[in-house]
């Protein structure tokens, strides 16, 4: 059974740059099954895919996000990535990592990492 | 924006039937996946491709789409299916939208 787990700065200050990182154990992410997303979830609030990567770097964004964001793959770490530059409160949210698994859903999620935008 | 619509809430007494809808634009053309969220937790898969059941998934699940409406039905309700659930529409050019969420209750 595939195990993600998200890890990075639980505060980050307004207008810099939200990074976060995966780790995949249990598969590789280099299979070329998969692509790997990022979901978000403001308190509350309901999900909003942020954009997904595979194993070799394509990357798909969420057109409403798609300005600031930016994925990428380590294949030798077993690790994808997220960069979110100028963040404001809005972005204030759990942040899961996911199996995409093409056009059947996402089928694996990270417990979440719960970030916050304060100064 | 594209819209995807659910009821905020459902409630069903213990052992009947629930159904949970979603709509959204042209929805019969487009995959669709629901997810289960208890608190505190991360959301899982239910159903996936509109009817599809990933291993794990009770066969009380079912799911179809048709006519402008994604429906997820729930036979024989357990006080364990109360959950908050969402619907996703597979379509990346319009950014995979979530539905709302409906907080399912069991009475």
């Amino acid at each position: 059974q595939v195990q993600l787990q998200e890890s990075g700065p639980g505060l980050v200050k307004p207008s810099q740059t939200l990074s976060l990182t995966c780790s995949v154990s249990g598969g590789s992410i280099s299979s070329g099954d998969y692509y790997w997303s990022w979901i978000r979830q403001p308190a509350g609030k309901t999900l909003e895919w942020i954009g997904r990567v595979s194993g070799t770097g394509i990357t798909n964004y969420n057109p409403s996000l798609k300005s600031r964001v930016t994925m990428s793959a380590d294949t030798s770490k077993n690790q994808f990535s997220l960069t979110l530059t100028s963040v404001t409160a809005a972005d204030t949210a759990i942040y899961y990592c996911a199996r995409d698994s093409a056009v059947a859903g996402h089928d694996n999620w990270g417990q979440g990492s719960l970030v916050s935008v304060s100064s | 924006s594209y819209e995807v619509t659910q009821p905020v809430s459902v409630s069903v007494a213990l052992g009947q039937t629930a159904t949970i809808t979603c709509g959204a634009n042209s929805i019969e053309s487009k995959n669709v996946h629901w997810y289960q969220q208890k608190p505190g937790q991360a959301p899982v898969l239910v159903i996936y491709r509109d009817n599809k059941r990933p291993s794990g998934t009770p066969e009380r699940f079912s799911g179809s789409n048709s006519g402008s409406t994604a429906t997820l039905t729930i036979s024989r309700v357990q006080a364990g299916d109360e959950a908050t659930y969402f619907c996703q529409v597979w379509d990346a050019s319009t950014g995979r939208p979530f539905g709302g969420g409906t907080k399912l209750t069991v009475l």
